[in-house]
């Protein structure tokens, strides 16, 4: 099946730092990304819809200045968590859709721990 | 808001036994995918059923959907300890509600 990667796959960072998370969709081109948090033993929230080439659409609550979303092409995405603090450790998951067939592809997540 | 909502939100059984769970969403929809989650880890697609479709099969798996309930099922037949993981339906909107907490105990 398609492969989305995620890169950081871990990430430890002092509190007031920035970090950024890419999202590759590795055999196929998406021009929508989404990007979520997860909270141990909840669901996924999606934060965000990225489309290619254009701003990206926030969820309600969902910062745009501190979460940024970069969708410069077909097949990477990033997310800058910026001025981290510690209760934005989490689990980032991206998921990519697949042109045509619409099949949503997840990535492997990336667990973010600000100090 | 096209959000699936799964039910039962935990189910626990014995290896071997059948295991279904149900979506149920609140627009119209083009299709719905299904997805497990290990502890920890990215999702895992499992099945994508169109709109026009009501039924669809892959393995142990097999899906439905009545559009005109507006609910999906996910059938894991013959289950093993492998498939303990939480499961979610998602619409086109790709929001995701609490999911169902499969255990299969071996």
């Amino acid at each position: 099946g398609a492969v989305v990667s995620q890169h950081p796959s871990w990430v430890i960072c002092k509190s007031g730092t920035s970090v950024k998370i890419e999202c590759r969709s590795l055999d196929f081109q998406a021009t929508t990304m989404f990007w979520y948090r997860q909270f141990p033993k909840q669901s996924l929230m999606l934060m965000a819809t990225s489309n290619e080439g254009s701003k990206a659409t926030y969820e309600q609550g969902v910062e745009k200045d501190k979460f940024l979303i970069n969708h410069a092409s077909l097949t990477l995405s990033t997310l800058t968590v910026t001025s981290a603090h510690p209760e934005d450790s989490s689990f980032y998951i991206c998921s990519a859709r697949e042109v045509g067939l619409g099949t949503q592809y997840f990535g492997p997540g990336t667990r973010l721990l600000v100090l | 808001s096209q959000q699936g909502e799964e039910d039962p939100q935990a189910l626990s059984i014995q290896e071997g036994e059948n295991a279904t769970m149900n979506c149920s969403y609140k627009t119209s929809i083009n299709n719905l995918q299904w997805y497990r989650q290990n502890s920890g880890r990215g999702l895992v697609h499992l099945i994508l059923i169109r709109s026009n479709e009501r039924e669809k099969h892959s393995g142990r798996l097999r899906v439905t959907l009545d559009t005109s309930k507006k609910s999906s099922s996910l059938l894991i037949t013959a289950s093993r300890a492998a498939d303990t993981a939480s499961y979610f339906c998602a619409t086109g909107d790709m929001r995701f509600g609490a999911g169902t907490r499969l255990t299969v105990k071996p």
